[in-house]
């Protein structure tokens, strides 16, 4: 079965230009999610769909980031502008959430390691 | 967001011993905790998971959970040197949302 697959793996660009990273849930899964790691801070969640819908984007840290989901298997994490504090690894992550209340752990994709000079 | 704490380390240990790794949390709602294992440069992986309070084993980690105190841990017995890596500790709040510590790095020397 194949995994979380985020692209682009790296990606290196200049201040003020616009990124998009991009993220496929396994399927059958149902939940989303987009996290950034950096030694500081750690794993800081972004934002989390659930069906399609956005539940919590508190994490977003400023309008230069949205995040979409145009269908249940693909998500978009876009930067637009860029600025070097955005340098990271991205990481999306995908579950099963039943209605109900159960949730299956998180599988993560391989990241999206930002570099913005 | 949620607040997920853990000692950032780095804890080092010789093969063979146990590692204890600890975590505390404070949304008392939170429903499941997780542990996660993260090499230098991969993605994080899935451990262990514990949702009802006391111990939980599965081969050489056992993960313990108190809610009254707030506290998940877990013990890494007979560690080895291919267990060094960041550890991640992680808790689902009650909305359904993961939240993660900072993780601890752990050696083992061999």
């Amino acid at each position: 079965d194949a995994g979380v697959i985020q692209s682009p793996r790296h990606e290196v660009t200049e201040m003020g230009q616009e990124v998009t990273l991009r993220c496929k849930l396994i399927s059958g899964h149902n939940s989303l999610f987009w996290y950034r790691q950096t030694m500081m801070r750690g794993l800081e969640l972004l934002i989390y769909f659930n069906n399609n819908v956005p539940i919590d984007d508190s994490g977003m840290p400023e309008d230069r980031f949205s995040a979409k989901m145009p269908n249940a298997s693909f998500s978009t994490l876009k930067i637009q502008p860029s600025e070097p504090r955005d340098s990271a690894v991205y990481f999306c992550a995908s579950s099963s959430h039943a209605a109900g209340g159960y949730t299956g752990e998180l599988f993560f994709g391989e990241g999206s390691r930002l570099t913005v000079l | 967001q949620k607040e997920v704490e853990q000692n950032s380390g780095p804890l080092s240990v010789p093969e063979g011993a146990i590692a204890s790794l600890n975590c505390t949390y404070s949304d008392r709602g939170s429903q499941s905790f997780f542990w996660y294992r993260q090499y230098s440069g991969k993605s994080p992986e899935l451990i262990m998971f514990i949702y009802s309070n006391g111990d939980k084993e599965d081969g050489r980690f056992t993960a313990q959970l108190n809610k009254a105190s707030q506290y998940v841990s877990l013990l890494i017995r007979d560690s080895q040197p291919s267990d060094s890596a960041t550890y991640l500790c992680a808790v689902r709040s009650a909305g359904n949302q993961f939240y993660f510590g900072t993780g601890t790095s752990l050696t083992v020397i061999p």
